[in-house]
């Protein structure tokens, strides 16, 4: 059974750092691609970065480039998010997603998501 | 950037009745578009991706149309447990991947 289960939120000050983990099982993680999404209190949903399967192409949304790092471990089955600077507006559930298949966006497997409070 | 417009924002149907959501790209996406259902404090569950294939496990009350820059979710029957809210996405000219604000599905 194909399984994501994201980790490592938690409350932060503004400027303050927090790294995120997702851990994978079920299915060959270094053939998917793998996203961050996230999604603040009472609204949408919004990509927030992306990660190939052997961890060379890496993308994100212009709100997080420069303050964020995405990155996996695919001995480990695990992906990251590094945040740095964290803002207000970054509160959100984060949740990691999973391709569908290859450079496949679709995202067919999500993890249950967990909370970034960023405030003072 | 693709912008993702869905309508209406909110739906008000009764169990059994027939549900339309929209989804309107600001360009061309192909056939490039999914949607999600989201049920509250849920994690998202894809539906329907390249417009029109139902994802595994879905059940055939669901059907997608549409290319270009018109999409429809269809629910031919509406089921208690499909009052939700739903998403539409784009992934056709990335980065960035993009969401539509979703609309909210409600019992009448």
């Amino acid at each position: 059974e194909v399984q994501v289960l994201d980790s490592g939120g938690g409350l932060v000050q503004p400027g303050g750092s927090l790294r995120l983990s997702c851990a994978a099982s079920g299915f060959t993680f270094s053939s998917y691609i793998m996203s961050w999404v996230r999604q603040a209190p009472g609204k949408g949903l919004e990509w927030v970065s992306a990660i190939g399967g052997s961890g060379d192409n890496i993308f994100y949304a212009d709100s997080v480039k420069g303050r964020f790092t995405i990155s996996r471990d695919n001995s480990k089955n695990t992906l990251y998010l590094q945040m740095n600077s964290l803002r207000v507006e970054d509160t959100a559930v984060y949740y990691c997603a999973k391709g569908q298949g290859g450079t496949n966006n679709w995202f067919d497997s999500w993890g249950q998501g967990t909370l970034v409070t960023v405030s003072s | 950037e693709v912008v993702l417009t869905q309508s209406p924002a909110t739906l008000s149907l009764s169990p059994g009745e027939r549900a339309t959501l929209s989804c309107r790209a600001s360009q061309s996406v192909s056939s490039y578009l999914a949607w999600y259902q989201q049920k509250p404090g849920q994690a998202p569950r894809l539906l329907i991706y390249d417009a029109s294939n139902r994802a595994t496990g879905i059940p055939a009350r669901f059907s997608g149309s549409g290319s270009g820059t018109d999409f429809t979710l269809t629910i031919s029957s509406l089921e208690p447990e499909d009052f939700a809210v739903y998403y539409c996405q784009q992934r056709y000219n990335w980065p960035p991947i993009t969401f539509g604000q979703g609309t909210r599905l409600d019992i009448k």
